[in-house]
């Protein structure tokens, strides 16, 4: 079985400086990873993804997050922080060998402070 | 594309009634799901469909039913509201092939239960 934790429902950062938002997942076997955004009444759209190729994968809107397969991580990160990145962000986990089913994280808010 | 869609966006029901959200995609995926959204809870699922024809419980399946009327819709039905089905109900869509492809999901429906 598969399962994600994200660190922190709320982080706040400045805008202009360094967004870090964790995620840990637990999986029995090599998982793909995922990384969504929510926006304020919309629904989820993908950031990036981690599917056994490359360990740093670099997303939309200048998001990247690295795969740790001893730490068991894929933590989201993004240089410097823009007004806009506010909003819900989502970790996800599933399968490769079914694929059938994600398990998502409980999220976490990003503020960015003017 | 519209991607996917619907139908309603805000619906509130009074304890024991019933109602049908509706979903449907344009992109020719295989794979459909219903998740609800609680505040700090994530996304949950409550069913999916890796196929027309066939259904699969998810987390929280019960005082559900779906109905996969073809290969772009899917349907979630509440038959006798309660109000600890206040909640945000996402549709998603997955394909085309079996392992890694994102799911895309649609706006949302907001549902109150008095």
């Amino acid at each position: 079985a598969q399962s994600v934790t994200q660190l922190g429902s709320h982080v706040s950062v400045s805008e202009g400086a360094l967004v870090l938002l964790r995620c840990n997942y637990s999986s029995s076997v090599p998982p793909y990873l995922f990384w969504y955004v929510q926006y304020p009444n919309q629904g989820l759209q993908l950031l990036l993804k981690y599917t056994s190729a490359a360990t740093l994968v670099k997303g939309i809107n200048g998001f990247e997050a690295e795969f740790k397969k001893s730490e068991t991580s894929f933590h989201l990160t993004k240089p410097s922080a823009h007004m806009s990145d506010a909003a819900e962000y989502f970790c996800a986990v599933s399968d490769p060998s079914t694929g059938n089913q994600f398990y998502f994280g409980t999220g976490t808010s990003l503020t960015v402070i003017p | 594309n519209a991607g996917v869609t619907q139908t309603p966006k805000f619906q509130v029901l009074k304890t024991g009634q019933s109602m049908t959200l509706q979903c449907a995609q344009d992109m020719n995926h295989n794979s459909m799901y219903w998740y609800r959204q609680d505040p700090g809870m994530g996304l949950r699922l409550i069913y999916y469909s890796a196929s027309e024809g066939t259904t699969d419980k998810g987390e929280v399946p019960n005082g559900y039913n779906v109905s996969r009327l073809n290969k772009r819709e899917f349907s979630l039905r509440l038959e006798s509201a309660a109000p600890s089905q206040t909640s945000v109900y996402f549709c998603a869509s997955r394909g085309p092939s079996v392992t890694a492809d994102t799911q895309y999901f649609g706006p949302g429906t907001r549902l109150t239960v008095l």
